[in-house]
């Protein structure tokens, strides 16, 4: 079982609609991470929070907007999204971040999104 | 920009075989390199880990090195076994950033 845990699995929702991803994380982690896995294309790394202060935003659109209440915790909050939003979106926790002490990502099993 | 190349794409195998993953960076300065293997429909699983003063990482039948002279990377994959089958990615990060690149993975499957 990962100790990375992300709801829900599935998401269906309109171009109008209003969702939120959750990843909690239950390893001690200081680091937490947004990806995105689109067919054929390698993981894109959207955000990535260290002790709760966002250290990268990937030149994400804003119509996706991270929030780390805390270490724990992390959520993805989406809105008026397009049809080739639509991927599978992963969270990611580390120890360090990986420039630093060498520490490995724990993924969860993602979010599978469609945007109709 | 650092960009990965995993090489093949897809490879099948028969049960027993012993294979190589290739994966090559267009930097070479890698810091720490990760491979990671991920089932159908599930999240990456990590397998190894060469940390940045390291060139080879063990477990059970995998072995993972790193040139770090080239940046290119090889996962060995032992006496392959049907539940190995999965898509493999390979992921590095340089000094002092916060990015894991990641390479677009090698489909694996191993036939019984």
């Amino acid at each position: 079982e990962t100790g990375v845990t992300q709801t829900p699995r599935h998401l269906v929702m309109g171009m109008t609609n209003k969702k939120s991803l959750k990843c909690e994380q239950h390893l001690g982690h200081n680091a937490m991470y947004w990806y995105k896995q689109s067919a054929k294309k390698p993981l894109e790394l959207m955000f990535v929070y260290s002790l709760e202060e966002r250290v990268e935003n990937n030149s994400v659109p804003s119509r996706f907007s991270p929030e780390c209440p805390n270490s724990s915790h992390l959520f993805l909050h989406l809105h008026t999204l397009q049809p080739e939003d639509s991927a599978l979106y992963l969270c990611a926790s580390s120890q360090d971040l990986p420039g630093g002490n060498n520490s490995p990502l724990h993924f969860g099993n993602g979010t599978r999104l469609t945007v109709t | 920009k650092q960009e990965v190349t995993q090489i093949p794409a897809a490879l099948s195998v028969p049960e027993g075989e012993n294979l190589v993953l290739n994966c090559s960076f267009t930097d070479s300065a890698i810091y720490n390199l990760q491979w990671f293997r991920q089932d159908p429909g599930k999240g990456l699983t990590s397998l190894l880990l060469i940390q940045s003063s390291q060139r080879e990482q063990t477990s059970g039948r995998l072995n993972a090195s790193l040139d770090k002279s080239s940046g290119r990377s090889t996962l060995y994959i032992a006496a392959s076994q049907p539940g190995d089958s999965a898509t493999y990615l390979c992921a590095g990060s340089q000094g002092g950033s916060e990015k894991l690149v990641f390479g677009k993975g090698t489909k694996l499957t191993v036939n019984p």
